[in-house]
């Protein structure tokens, strides 16, 4: 399979806290995106970032991307309870025919 | 805007009932696609649109079909229901290719008996 893989699977900080987010991948790719799942909605875009490209912010997020240990970050700064949320990379690869490939997700939990 | 909408939000069906779940969208999107997303396993790709009249298979197809007759319309076909296909059902659309940011629908529940 060429899903990727998220680590941690859940992580529960405090409010003001950073939560980081790890995602894996095994074959080359085009780009990488990040994206929220709130409880029973649907996910939601938060950031792309192109396989040339080595970082990018947006708001309170900062993503990263080491194509050579094939692996992307997102940091989420001064987190919220409003961030609670699982949080998903997805990845279009040479083999997958230009669709998404999702990873797992991790689950955050933001406590007040 | 209504962005990505789909019908039903929740459904139950027994086993070997067909269905046909909705999804619209308002954007003039080009790429169309439908996922399911279980327990632990992420969003699996089923199939996929790049234009009106142009469908093809993802990762996890068996049991369904699609059609793509208009740029907004992509609905989702359940032939036989098997308990194996209780899942959430996301359909989602983007300008082209996923090059660029999916725009997600809402989902709908399917529970399968």
């Amino acid at each position: 399979s060429q899903q990727g893989e998220e680590d941690p699977q859940a992580l529960s900080i405090q409010e003001g806290e950073n939560a980081t987010m790890n995602c894996s991948y095994k074959t080359s790719i085009n780009n990488l995106q990040w994206y929220r799942q709130n409880s029973g909605r649907g996910l939601v875009h938060l950031i792309l970032i192109r396989s040339n490209e080595r970082e990018k912010h947006s708001g309170r997020l900062r993503v990263t991307l080491d194509t050579s240990k094939k692996s992307s970050s997102l940091l989420i700064t001064a987190s919220r309870a409003a961030d609670t949320a699982s949080y998903f990379c997805a990845f279009v690869t040479g083999g997958s025919q230009g669709n998404l490939i999702f990873g797992k997700g991790t689950k955050l939990s933001v406590k007040p | 805007n209504a962005g990505v909408t789909q019908t039903p939000k929740f459904q139950v069906l027994k086993t070997g009932q067909s269905m046909t779940l909705q999804c619209a969208q308002d954007m003039n999107h080009e790429y169309m696609s439908w996922y399911r997303q279980d327990p632990g396993m992420g969003l699996r790709l089923i199939h996929y649109s790049v234009g009106a009249g142009i469908t093809d298979q993802g990762e996890v197809p068996n049991g369904y079909n699609v059609s793509r007759s208009t740029t907004e319309d992509f609905p989702l076909r359940l032939l036989s229901a098997a308990p194996s296909q209780t899942s959430v059902y996301f359909c989602a659309s983007s300008r082209n290719r996923p090059t660029y940011e999916q725009y997600f629908g809402p989902g709908t529940r399917l529970t399968v008996t």
